[in-house]
């Protein structure tokens, strides 16, 4: 089994930055996505580290320690739209698509 | 290129009736998984169809079973239905290679 444990919600201001953690305990690893998911929408890929480091795509980075079991998710230059839930999520050693998701950090970004 | 599609978009039963939801995966990908989403939670994997045939599943009972068809285009279904499977259920397809995976907009199903 997996645990996989995110902050349930976050609130920060627009401009601003935010960083999402995320923790997990695997007895495999294969992988850790991140996803965006906007109410009763479907959950968007937003990133995917499975070597430690990190990852940057324009606003957004993503961090992995696997030693540590341990990700970060980093949304800078806040945006009105950027206010979703943001779900981290791992994959198990044998198939990417068998993901096991944490509940999700809702974000909040206030004017 | 189209996306994923799902049908239908919201769905309401009654308990201990069953339901088939229906999924088209993205063009080139031959792997569906299906995934149950309760409010306020994260997806739960429910399981896996690659080239037809299942591969892998997730802590569901067996009520839950699906199909996937030589087009990819896949099905689930749930038998005697319960109150607690009133959830999104999200189809997501992927090529066999390839971690990504793009999801549908999934069916919204309330049970009664």
């Amino acid at each position: 089994g997996q645990n996989i444990d995110q902050p349930t919600e976050m609130t920060a201001t627009e401009g601003a930055i935010v960083q999402i953690n995320c923790t997990y305990q695997t007895s495999g690893f294969n992988g850790l996505f991140w996803y965006q998911q906007h109410a009763g929408e479907a959950p968007t890929f937003l990133s995917y580290n499975v070597l430690d480091g990190l990852e940057e795509k324009g606003r957004f980075s993503s961090f992995l320690s696997r030693s540590k079991g341990y990700s970060y998710l980093l949304l800078k230059e806040l945006q009105m739209k950027d206010s979703a839930s943001y779900l981290c999520a791992v994959s198990e050693t044998d198939s990417w698509g068998k993901l096991q998701f944490g509940a999700g950090t809702q974000v909040v970004v206030t004017p | 290129e189209t996306g994923v599609t799902q049908s239908p978009t919201h769905l309401i039963k009654t308990r201990g009736q069953q339901v088939t939801l229906r999924c088209s995966s993205q063009s080139g990908h031959n792997t569906v998984s299906w995934y149950q989403q309760a409010l306020g939670q994260g997806p739960q994997f429910i399981f896996q169809y690659y080239r037809e045939e299942e591969n892998g599943r997730g802590n569901f009972p067996p009520r839950f079973s699906g199909l996937q068809f030589p087009n990819y285009s896949s099905e689930l279904n749930v038998n005697a239905l319960e109150l607690d499977d009133s959830a999104l259920y999200l189809c997501a397809s992927s090529r066999g290679d390839s971690y990504e995976q793009y999801f549908g907009p999934g069916t919204r199903l309330t049970v009664t």
